[in-house]
Formats: C-alpha cells, structure tokens, sequence
C-alpha cells in the first residue's frame, strides 16, 4: 500500500529543546516536502527536495532546517523550537501524475 | 507573489443540492492547480488536478475547471452528500519555482441531511 508516514502524530515538547519529525515514503517518489498549517493562514510550504541531496526553501523555512540523505526519508528538524512553531505539520510527495499525496500529520505544540 | 483565495470561507447546503467552490489566484503563471479535501484532523485527500494546458477534469460527481486567464478556478459538486462535509482546498504550482506549491484557505462544506 503507498504510504507517506509520519512519526511522531502527536508531541508536546518546550522551547528551545531540538526535535526530530520524520517522514517516510514507499512510493520510491523523486519530491518530498514540508508543510505547516495554521488556523486563518492555511498551509504554507517550508521546504521540499526533488531528489537526495537536493533541497529547496519554500515560503516559510525560517527556524528549520531539512535533510535528504535517502530517496524514502525527509525528517523535519527545529534546532531549537519555539512557541510560534506550534502547528499542524504535513509532509508530502508527488506522484508520477504530478499529484500531491500527503502524510497523516504530526501536531506540535512548543510550551 | 502568487496569492490564493477561496470563496465563499464556509458554505451550509441541504442534502441533494449542486453547489460551486471557487479558487482564485494572482498570477497566471502556473503548472498545474490541484483540488483537496481535509477532514477535521486528518490529512489532505486529492480530489483532482488539472494542468495547465487543460480547461476541466472530471471524477464521479466532481468537475474541476480552469480559467488560467482570469485566474480561476471552480470545483463544482454535484448532489451533494452529508459525506461531503469537509474543508476543500485549492493548490496551485508556481511554473518557473521549482516545486513550489501555494494553498488556499479552503472552503468548509457542511451538507446537511
């Protein structure tokens, strides 16, 4: 079954502590990319990669940063997370029509 | 800048009723316009992409057409369900940005029985 999956769903963590969310998809998928959504401003792209190694700023990448080292994985890192970063996070690939396919979501809130 | 907006921001309709969702942008310039559906919580479901070449694109009891020149474009929902209660978003993909991709704020669907 394709799959786009994110880890962790849920997490509650406090300012300034490094956090990790990772995505992984099994669709063997070129493009991967982060998203955030928040209440009144939609969702807003923070980075994407068209392939390993190869990553790109979207419209919000300030206070993230990415990584590709394999094609299936694209983890999602907030050095040092702060209260404005709560938000819904979405990670998302694109398929060889050129739709978007998203994962689940992971929800953060930062205390 | 490519501006996305949706009209109406929420929409109450009885079961059985043909209704419209509309999606506009600021610049022309895209590769293709992409509709989703998001259920309370839950992740983003494509429902249709058009390319930019195309003008509609059909499936089951949704059209999805594009006006590249006027900026719009429509998602048009025929007898509408109370399964259909959701948030529908538009995305278009900026040409000439990469993969860039820039969301509406959606449309929120309640059907009613």
């Amino acid at each position: 079954e394709a799959q786009v999956t994110q880890n962790p769903r849920y997490l509650i963590t406090v300012t300034g502590k490094k956090l990790t969310v990772t995505c992984s998809q099994n669709m063997n998928h070129e493009y991967m990319s982060w998203y955030r959504q928040d209440p009144g401003l939609g969702l807003r792209q923070i980075y994407y990669s068209m392939n390993v190694e190869v990553t790109d700023k979207g419209d919000v990448p300030e206070g993230y940063k990415v990584s590709r080292k394999e094609k299936r994985n694209f983890p999602l890192i907030l050095e040092s997370p702060s209260p404005n970063q709560t938000s819904l996070y979405f990670c998302a690939t694109i398929t060889g029509t050129h739709e978007q396919y998203f994962g689940p979501g992971t929800r953060l809130t930062v205390t | 800048k490519q501006e996305v907006t949706q009209i109406p921001a929420a929409l109450s309709v009885p079961e059985g009723e043909n209704l419209v969702l509309n999606c506009s942008f600021t610049d022309s310039a895209i590769y293709n316009l992409q509709w989703f559906r998001q259920d309370p919580g839950k992740g983003l479901t494509s429902l249709l992409l058009i390319q930019s070449s195309q003008r509609e694109q059909t499936s089951g009891r949704l059209n999805a057409s594009l006006d590249k020149s006027s900026g719009r474009s429509t998602l048009y929902i025929a007898a509408s369900q109370p399964g259909d209660s959701a948030t529908y978003l538009c995305a278009v993909r900026r040409a000439n940005y990469g993969q860039n991709f820039v969301f509406g704020p959606g449309t929120r669907l309640s059907v009613l029985p």
